[in-house]
């Protein structure tokens, strides 16, 4: 199986401020990758797909790039409502397999 | 719209058998693969298993033993069976449907998910 580490764990940041999250997978996936918000108490909401494709409808301050193992999620101008955990996740193979997750935070 | 819903049992006896429901609106099942995703309170997410369009199914190798899923078409309806379940089973299951149709890719939608307690 492919594993996913996702780092930080957690996250503190000021409003304005740009965020990074990182994700790095086993093996080469092939910029199979999406990232997901979820807020407390709902389903994840997919904000990217193809490791840098913003879904429809996701503000343009996320953005996510990378390639091969090493992917990353940015968010700039961080908003009151990015208070959120994020995920990434790898369909390049099955198991599809996700990250540990990042708590992102207001300071 | 493309809709999902989970629906089930919330609670569920050690060693007993859960059986979840997934109603789908909005596309055919034909056309999308569907899975089911879960998550234990507080922590991260778990791809158990889908259902292909033609009818196949693929799991998790750790979930394969004890999880099922099937499909009525006329319905629109995925269901999911999994036996002998633990404490440790207790989570929010949710079934997800992929992005676009034909090959593997990311999970566009969900349902709002259903929480399972595993308690006697």
């Amino acid at each position: 199986d492919i594993q996913m580490t996702q780092s930080p764990a957690s996250l503190s940041a000021s409003l304005g401020e740009t965020v990074t999250i990182e994700c790095r997978a086993s093996e080469d996936i092939y910029n199979g990758l999406a990232w997901y918000q979820q807020k407390p108490g709902k389903s994840p909401q997919l904000l990217i797909y193809n490791a840098n494709s913003l879904h429809t409808g996701v503000p343009s301050r996320f953005s996510g790039s990378g390639s091969g193992t090493q992917y990353s999620l940015k968010i700039n101008s961080l908003q009151s409502e990015d208070v959120a955990s994020y995920f990434c996740q790898q369909y390049y193979d099955y198991p599809y397999t996700f990250g540990a997750g990042t708590k992102l935070e207001l300071k | 719209q493309v809709q999902l819903k989970e629906s089930g049992p919330g609670l569920v006896q050690p060693s007993q058998t859960l059986s979840l429901t997934c109603t789908v609106s909005g596309f055919s099942l034909t056309s999308y693969h569907v899975s089911w995703v879960r998550q234990p309170p507080g922590k991260g997410l778990e791809w158990m298993g889908v259902i292909w369009t033609g009818g196949s199914t693929a799991y998790n190798s750790l979930l394969k033993s004890r999880l099922s899923i099937s499909r009525d078409i006329s319905k629109s309806q995925v269901f999911l069976k999994m036996n002998s379940l633990q404490t440790e089973d207790t989570a929010t299951y949710y079934c997800a449907r992929d992005g676009l149709p034909g090959y593997p890719n990311w999970f566009a939608y969900w349902g709002q998910g259903t929480l399972v307690t595993v308690s006697s």
